[in-house]
């Protein structure tokens, strides 16, 4: 089973309209760390937001929002008036401790966000 | 600026060939990480790197090795045993094992089998 279950692989919207990608995530940890990242198409995944799991705080940054409940073990993320440079992956992050105390990320397998014009 | 440096870009490997692909941080990271992507299947595990000398394997080990010689470099090597090599390589930087700071990345090797 997937610890990082992205369900939507692709998504399409018209610019200016809100869109919501989805993240569930499974853990028998209490203290985990929830990532979202970018990957344009240039290939570099970029740094996005990071919550621990004792911070149920939602998150505002520009036109980019995340709902993180761990009722529903979910960390959603929403871009509102979406764009066409939001184009790319976005892929969302579990990271738990592992056996030797490290924490090792494991990624969901991607939603691919087109805006068009 | 710092950040990680992975080379070449795009890299083309004959059957039966290995080749390394490179990794390098100026970020004086402790951890660092080779992930590879293919389309559908995110991000999965290669091997990491929590300090020099020593690494660890991920999910998918196997056709693959490493080493760790200097803090700033991580490279991997494709061996001919790994059987569907083609994909994108994706290496990363941690502040630390225990850091949940966030990864940094590299711009990716494309690896094709020709």
């Amino acid at each position: 089973a997937q610890k990082v279950t992205q369900a939507q692989t692709e998504i399409s919207v018209v610019e200016k309209e809100d869109v919501t990608l989805d993240c569930v995530y499974e853990t028998r940890d209490t203290t985990y760390y929830l990532f979202w990242y970018k990957q344009p198409p240039s290939g570099e995944l970029v740094f996005l937001i990071r919550r621990n799991s004792f911070d149920e705080q939602n998150e505002i940054s520009g036109r980019y929002s995340w709902n993180f409940q761990k009722s529903t073990s979910s960390f959603n993320f929403t871009i509102t008036a979406s764009q066409v440079v939001d184009s790319a992956v976005y892929f969302c992050a579990l990271s738990e401790p592992s056996s030797g105390g490290s924490y090792i990320p494991t990624f969901g397998r991607g939603t691919s966000l087109i805006v068009h014009p | 600026d710092g950040g990680i440096t992975q080379s070449p870009k795009y890299l083309f490997r004959k059957e039966g060939q290995n080749v390394t692909l490179s990794c390098e941080q100026n970020l004086n990271h402790d951890a660092m990480y080779w992930y590879r992507q293919d389309p559908g299947q995110g991000l999965r595990l290669i091997y990491y790197s929590q300090i020099v000398n020593d690494f660890q394997k991920g999910d998918i080990a196997e056709g693959y090795s490493v080493s760790r010689e200097k803090k700033e470099s991580f490279p991997l090597t494709v061996t001919s045993a790994q059987k569907n090599p083609t994909a994108f390589y994706l290496c990363a930087s941690s502040i630390s094992r225990s850091s949940n700071y966030g990864y940094t990345f590299g711009s990716g090797t494309r690896l094709t089998v020709v």
